[in-house]
């Protein structure tokens, strides 16, 4: 069975630019959760969809917007970006209770 | 308070050796709970799920007490290959929301 796979691996973009981020759950998993990563720090919860809406959010910017498609597929926008930005972006799948998340390898970007 | 607090290490431990982590959660509505690795720069990997009676996977045991709040993983016989900082999850009723602090870095020498 494929797992979470995401695009790109790396993305490099400047101060005030757009990023967008891709991932696909593993085939079965309806919800798709996003993840920030720092340098350093612990994982930070930013978006949660299941069956193409948006379930809860953590506490980001509006800035940081995404959606989820028909085959649950989900997409991860950051819009102007800023240098604090620059972390690993993980996205997780999940099937329904009580199974847990299984993550992707993640995007990692850099703003500069 | 942070939702979750693990001691961060490093735990340097010869191969062979036992050793233990610690974790508490603050979050009482947390319902379920999860031991994940993560390698260096690396996602986040199971390990094993966290039950009130305790469970054990091979070398891993888990135990969780909820009037506590408190849940732990021991690793026995441990491996180079062990080499990773461990992830305590609780998991929050209803969202699924799964919540991680900084975790526990392990280094197993030969």
């Amino acid at each position: 069975e494929a797992g979470v796979t995401q695009s790109p691996t790396h993305l490099i973009k400047t101060r005030g630019q757009q990023a967008t981020l891709r991932c696909s759950p593993i085939s079965g998993h309806t919800s798709v959760y996003w993840y920030q990563q720092a340098l350093g720090l612990g994982l930070q919860f930013l978006l949660w969809y299941d069956e193409g809406e948006e379930r809860n959010r953590g506490n980001f910017p509006p800035r940081f917007s995404g959606r989820q498609f028909p085959n649950y597929s989900s997409e991860l926008n950051v819009n102007a970006l800023e240098l604090e930005d620059s972390a690993l972006y993980l996205c997780a799948s999940r099937r329904d209770a009580p199974d847990t998340q299984y993550f992707g390898p993640g995007t990692r970007l850099t703003v500069l | 308070r942070k939702e979750v607090e693990q001691d961060p290490g490093p735990f340097n431990v010869p191969e062979g050796a036992t050793v233990a982590f610690n974790c508490t959660y603050s979050n009482s509505a947390s319902q379920s709970f999860f031991w994940y690795r993560q390698d260096c720069r690396k996602e986040p990997k199971l390990l094993m799920s966290v039950y009130s009676s305790g469970n054990e996977d091979g070398r891993f045991t888990a135990q969780l007490n909820r009037a506590s709040q408190y849940i732990s993983l021991l690793i026995r016989d441990s491996k180079l290959s062990d080499s990773a900082t461990y992830l305590c999850v609780p998991e929050r009723a209803g969202s699924y929301q799964l919540t991680f602090g900084k975790g526990t870095k392990l280094s197993v020498i030969p």
